[in-house]
């Protein structure tokens, strides 16, 4: 089955020790997200890309970085952890983007990160 | 971008038809409105998503009045393993991400 797969599903890390995150598709699809939700949160959207085309949501900290060699893979790269990062972190994908188009979004299973 | 307000928690029992409605009062013209389930360490999953009046699925139903300023999402015969967050989301024709409300927590008991 198509699928966006996420790894690892438990990250953990030490306060400030930068980490990155993975994230692969095999839909095919256009843009892919990333989201971070806290415990008993919604999901947070921090950025997306449209292809290549990045794209950073306005609150997003510094600290957070993404990259996306190819179609079907996307990493999120923390610069330096804080305590305050510790959450999930879902990657999803859409055909097309959601201005465009109301294609639904497919999300991976996410990575839970701790910080030590 | 359209600010959902959704009942934080509901409960019901197995074998029910459970309704949850969600308003979206400034719904842009070009949004769809989607719900997405969430189970405990899990993403968020797509359920249904529809424009306007109803649309039906294998899973739910989505109801949606003229004016489009709210939409019920109906879950027919629940069982235990409808226990979830339940977000429903304007989307398409705004901003490219999506903006989730705080969702309702569905609990279903035996």
């Amino acid at each position: 089955d198509a699928m966006v797969i996420q790894n690892p599903r438990y990250q953990v890390t030490q306060f400030g020790k930068p980490v990155t995150l993975s994230c692969s598709q095999t839909l095919n699809h256009n843009v892919m997200y990333w989201y971070q939700q806290k415990s008993s949160q919604a999901p947070k959207l921090l950025f997306h890309y449209y292809d290549k085309d990045f794209n950073n949501e306005a609150d997003t900290p510094d600290n957070f970085q993404s990259r996306r060699p190819n179609t079907s893979f996307c990493f999120l790269d923390i610069r330096s952890p804080g305590l305050g990062d510790a959450a999930m972190y879902l990657c999803a994908t859409s055909r097309d983007r959601g201005g465009q188009s109301n294609q639904p979004q497919h999300f991976g299973d996410g990575t839970r990160l701790s910080i030590l | 971008l359209a600010k959902t307000t959704q009942p934080i928690s509901m409960d019901s029992y197995e074998g029910q038809e459970v309704n949850i409605t969600c308003s979206h009062n400034n719904i842009a013209t070009n949004d769809y409105i989607t719900w997405y389930q969430q189970f405990p360490s899990q993403g968020p999953r797509f359920i249904i998503q529809g424009y306007k009046t109803k649309v039906t699925n294998e899973v739910a139903s989505l109801f949606i009045p003229a004016d489009r300023k709210s939409s019920t999402l109906s879950l027919p015969r629940v069982s235990l393993s409808d226990t979830a967050v339940y977000y429903c989301l304007p989307s398409g024709g705004g901003a490219d991400g999506l903006t989730f409300g705080k969702g309702t927590h569905l609990i279903i008991q035996p």
